[in-house]
This record gives C-alpha cells, structure tokens and sequence, in this order.
C-alpha cells in the first residue's frame, strides 16, 4: 500500500503565476482534503472532495480552487501566486462511509512563491 | 465554530522522564479530537482519536490523552520520553463527519539525552 502521494515535493513560482498540485489517496479511500501549512503554524482547511465535488470549504478565497477524478485523485489550483502562499500544501484522504475516519496525510509539497 | 489552543510552543524533556503537551479545545458540539505527530520531512500521523467513547484514549508508542468536558482540555502524556518523540505535535478538534478539522498551532517536543 502506497499510502497518500503527493506530486511534486518542491515547486518554486513567482507572483501572478498559476500552480497545480496533486494527490492520490491511499487504496481504498473516497475523499481528499487539501490543508495549507505555513512555516511554524499548523496546517489549515482549504477543502475536502467526495464524488467529485467539494463537499466542504474552509475559508480560502476562490483562488483556490480543485478537482477530484473518477479513480478518486485529485488537484489543488492556485491562481495568481501570492508571496503569502508560500507553504507546504497537505493533501489528507479518508472513507467517507463511517465517521470520525482517520485522515491520512501524504508528505506534503513545498510551495514557494517569489 | 470550533478551535484548539496548544498551551506550549515548545517543550523540552529529557529522556526517560515524563511528557505533557497540553490542548485546550472550544467547540458547539460534542467533538472529535485528535494528536497527530509530524517528524521533519514526513507526513502527519495520528497518534490517538477521541470519539466520545473511553475517556482516556490510548495511541501508538506509549502516548495516551484524558478527555476532560469540564475542563475543555485534551492533553497528551507519555510516562517515558525516548529521543525518537521529538516532533511537532498537532491537537485536532473536528465535526462528526471529520470535514472541518481544525488543527492547533503545534507543540515542538525536544528531547535531550
């Protein structure tokens, strides 16, 4: 079992850009959550995704914005690169079909923006 | 709205003593609460998850945490710090359907030989 994957490690953009990050989730699991952690504080909600649709958001500005596939992988959009959107993006995925499941977190991408 | 505060940025033990990261958590709801630990370069793990069962949940490598309602804490202990524990611990307070996690500012747990 691969556990969650995370594509690519390390991204370098400058403002204004736009940047796509990807995810699959472990075997077997349904939905994908997206998490901004920026350096020295704790990772925050951007969004989960269930049946292809955001099924939550937390409070991103629509810059942020994602996409899950059929085989349950999915994307994570930023447009117009922000210096304050420098972070390392989490992507976590669960089974929606029982509660309080367990997320489990890929190893993350490390976004920098210049 | 729910949120946690960890107490402590950062705690340093000694091998082989005592440790106690300390969360405190607001919530509407009756919550879920979760520790994860992230170690440099990898991903969030969960140690422990209270899910309105036992109130003291036991985890993985010796960790435990007391659910405690009337003193809104979570804190997480473990009788014997070994120097594979120091990371970055996470307090977690989540809804029913774990769509809205919302995570502490992360405690930095040093241990010295």
């Amino acid at each position: 079992d691969a556990g969650v994957t995370q594509s690519p490690t390390h991204l370098i953009k400058t403002r204004g850009q736009q940047v796509t990050l990807r995810c699959s989730p472990k075997s077997g699991h349904d939905t994908v959550s997206w998490y901004q952690q920026a350096l020295g504080q704790g990772p925050q909600f951007i969004f989960q995704y269930y049946e292809e649709e955001e099924r939550q958001r937390g409070n991103f500005p629509d810059r942020f914005s994602g996409h899950q596939f059929p085989n349950y992988s999915s994307e994570l959009n930023v447009n117009a690169l922000l210096l304050g959107d420098s972070a390392l993006y989490l992507c976590a995925s669960s089974l929606v079909i029982s509660s309080y499941n367990e997320q489990f977190f890929g190893p993350g991408t490390r976004l920098t923006v210049l | 709205a729910q949120s946690v505060t960890q107490l402590d940025s950062h705690v340093s033990v000694s091998e082989g003593t005592p440790v106690l990261l300390r969360c405190n958590y607001s919530s509407s709801y009756s919550p879920s609460l979760f520790w994860y630990v992230q170690h440099p370069n990898k991903g969030l793990q969960l140690l422990l998850k209270y899910t309105s069962a036992a109130t003291l949940v036991k985890g993985i490598n010796g960790f435990e945490a007391e659910f405690k309602k009337s003193e809104t804490s979570f804190h997480l202990t473990k009788p014997s710090a070994h120097m594979s524990d120091a990371a970055e611990y996470f307090c977690v307070v989540s809804n029913y359907n774990n769509n809205d996690m919302r995570f502490g500012a992360g405690t930095r747990l040093t241990v010295k030989p």
